[in-house]
């Protein structure tokens, strides 16, 4: 059974449009994230959910929006999409104990392409 | 702000060279530390990790990284590399809170 799923595996899109990309994670972990890896490999966090509730939200654009409907999934909806919104993302999960997190478990990431 | 400086961006070596991918990183207190592996085309997978206890920490495939607590630090090693070892190697810290901070990676080519 796969831990961390994402689906789809890629996604090919036009510029303007809008996309969703899903995550679902059946260990139990009541934490996910969702981390960009750009052109240059460099692996920058998203967005964290605790309980449906975020927690993280880096710098990144009002067009991308997290929606955590229970603690085993993640889901990114992407609105009018960008050249530069292509990359591979990454969902993860892990455990929260005393304010740190455990057992990070990467999804094997969308590969996004805006043409 | 928390940073993770990873000092090699390209590694080449020969198979059954011994390897050491440096890691620093900038937080003060109490970290956990993480090296994860991306094989080409493939998601990152976890190859070891620090939390507490002895700072030589051994992981999958024969590698280890050591904790050094005064210098900040968490190198990778491994005393033989083989040609599938060839990889992107990222260091990550996790401080108080709920996000890893990634290093640029370090991408390992090893020559058959």
């Amino acid at each position: 059974d796969t831990a961390v799923s994402q689906t789809p595996k890629y996604l090919v899109t036009q510029m303007g449009n809008d996309k969703s990309i899903k995550c679902e994670q059946n260990l139990g972990h009541d934490t996910m994230y969702w981390y960009k890896q750009d052109s240059k490999k460099f692996l920058k966090i998203m967005f964290s959910y605790n309980n449906k509730e975020l927690i993280i939200n880096e710098t990144v654009p009002n067009r991308f929006s997290p929606k955590s409907p229970d603690k085993a999934h993640l889901n990114l909806h992407i609105n009018s999409l960008e050249l530069g919104d292509s990359a591979v993302y990454f969902c993860a999960s892990s455990h929260r104990l005393g304010g740190s997190s455990y057992g990070y478990t990467f999804g094997s990431g969308t590969r996004l392409t805006v043409v | 702000a928390q940073s993770v400086s990873q000092h090699n961006h390209h590694v080449i070596l020969s198979e059954a060279a011994s390897l050491e991918l440096g890691c620093n990183y900038s937080y003060g207190g109490t970290v956990n530390l993480f090296w994860y592996v991306q094989y080409p085309g493939q998601h990152l997978q976890l190859l070891l990790k620090y939390f507490s206890g002895d700072p030589l920490v051994k992981g999958i495939k024969g590698f280890e990284a050591e904790f050094i607590k005064s210098k900040f630090s968490f190198n990778l090693r491994k005393p033989s590399v083989q040609w599938c070892d060839t990889a992107e190697y990222f260091c990550a810290v996790n401080a108080y809170g709920n996000k890893l901070v990634f290093g640029a990676g370090t991408i390992l080519r090893v020559k058959s």
